[in-house]
């Protein structure tokens, strides 16, 4: 299986900041595999990218994603009070799906 | 718009049986394989089990081998998992997902909470 490590673990930054979440695979992946979630106390994941890329609906370009191969990058351009939570990436392309333990982005 | 929601979900005591369903709606149901995922309260997200479109292949996480059975009935636009033999660490919130050809992407439903403990 692929496994997916994101670093750093947490991220302590303030508002306005700019946030950079690493994912590492394990094999190569298809960059038109990988997601990021953002998640909130309380609520399920919520799909941020998809195709590594693509920006889901509802999130604003602050967030984008980039990537190929075996290094994938969440990007949060300049922090807002409403962006910290736990980010997790996920491959989608080969069985068993994969998911990171998560990057928590929380405030300084 | 897909949507997919989760249910069958409570409290079991260790050893106890439950069986969750996810039904599926606005894209083809029987054209796409599913997935189980779950996430123990604080801990990170894991894929448990998926079945293809046809059931003709199933795969399990190595934790839950042996006790847990997934299924589906295109039908009625329903997946399942049997889970038995439960143990404390199963506790967890269980989550169906999948690939559609309506939203790009993987969907996911709001999931439905399984407590473990005697």
């Amino acid at each position: 299986e692929t496994v997916l490590t994101q670093s750093p673990g947490t991220l302590s930054l303030s508002p306005g900041d700019r946030a950079t979440l690493s994912c590492r695979a394990s094999q190569s992946v298809s960059s038109s595999y990988v997601a990021w979630y953002q998640q909130k106390p309380g609520q399920a994941p919520r799909l941020l990218i998809f195709g590594a890329s693509s920006r889901a609906t509802g999130f604003p370009d602050r967030f984008s994603g980039s990537g190929s191969g075996t290094d994938f990058t969440l990007t949060i351009s300049r922090l807002e009070p409403e962006d910290f939570a736990v980010y997790y990436c996920h491959q989608y392309g080969t069985s068993p799906w994969t998911f990171g333990q998560g990057t928590r982005v929380e405030i300084k | 718009e897909v949507q997919l929601v989760e249910s069958g979900g409570g409290l079991v005591k260790p050893g106890g049986s439950l069986r969750l369903s996810c039904v599926g709606s606005g894209f083809s149901f029987s054209r796409h394989s599913m997935n189980w995922v779950r996430q123990a309260p604080g801990k990170g997200l894991e894929w448990v089990s998926s079945i293809t479109f046809g059931s003709s292949f199933i795969y399990y996480a190595d934790s839950v081998k042996g006790r847990f059975t997934i299924s589906r009935d295109n039908a009625k636009n329903s997946l399942y998992l049997q889970m038995n033999r439960l143990r404390a660490e199963d506790t967890a919130v269980y989550y169906c997902a999948t690939l559609t050809e309506t939203v790009a992407g993987p969907s996911w439903g709001q999931g439905t909470l399984v407590t473990v403990s005697s």
